[in-house]
């Protein structure tokens, strides 16, 4: 298909909710990339997989968090029991496969999440 | 400690002209990747450029090029012949590639251009 699709594009919660954001990657994308971006700052990495494992998870800011990808292709991060804190953009990227290389990572636009 | 160090916040340019975005690293891997991402207002992060640090010649794409100074630790952004499209927050990013996390990218804090007319 076109390009990484993320959804919602917006998420509005209450603290202490249970949210999921969602990440289409790019058809035929085997490397699938979460960051979270807060205003004014670079994006900070979260994790990565390589088909449906996490290669790396070291980005992840505390056992809330949580990401699955389970055959490989659409990938949830899932936030428990949320904190104003992690009001941030999520970004998802993706990259590598057929014809792909893994240097270049394409960017989603990215979920808006608001905890009030 | 801070892996990537953009010194400039923010920085205006006449179109048509060059600039240059600064940007320093700091790694003990020998192997690395640098790159350079381009963030409009719209929010989309747009890949610029590569470079590898075994890659002899400076990286170059269309009107991009990256000064790779390896001794320095500075793989600075040169944009030539600005364009109005190019007003954006500009992000410089290094891949560590010998720690076996080469999907991980750590970005600085970007540098916001304003081109004017």
């Amino acid at each position: 298909g076109a390009g990484v699709s993320q959804t919602p594009s917006n998420k509005v919660t209450e603290k202490g909710k249970y949210v999921e954001l969602r990440c289409d990657p790019i058809s035929g994308h085997t490397a699938l990339y979460w960051y979270r971006q807060s205003l004014g700052q670079g994006p900070e990495f979260l994790i990565y997989f390589q088909g449906t494992g996490a290669a790396d998870d070291s980005g992840l800011p505390n056992d809330r968090f949580f990401a699955v990808r389970p055959e490989g292709s659409v990938s949830t991060l899932k936030i428990q029991r949320t904190e104003r804190g992690d009001s941030a953009v999520y970004l998802c990227a993706s990259s590598g496969g057929k014809g792909s290389s893994y240097n270049e990572q394409f960017f989603g636009p990215g979920t808006r999440l608001t905890v009030l | 400690a801070q892996k990537i160090t953009q010194t400039q916040p923010g920085m205006f340019v006449q179109e048509k002209e060059a600039v240059t975005l600064d940007c320093t690293y700091d790694t003990s891997d020998p192997s690395y990747g640098l790159f350079w991402y381009k963030q409009p207002s719209s929010g989309e992060m747009i890949f610029l450029i590569y470079q590898g640090s075994y890659d002899q010649q400076n990286a170059t794409e269309g009107r991009y090029s990256l000064n790779f100074q390896k001794a320095r630790k500075s793989a600075n952004l040169v944009i030539s012949a600005s364009q109005l499209g190019d007003s954006a927050m500009y992000f410089c990013a290094m891949r560590e590639s010998s720690k076996g996390s080469w999907g991980k990218l750590q970005f600085g804090a970007g540098t916001q251009v304003v081109v004017t007319p």
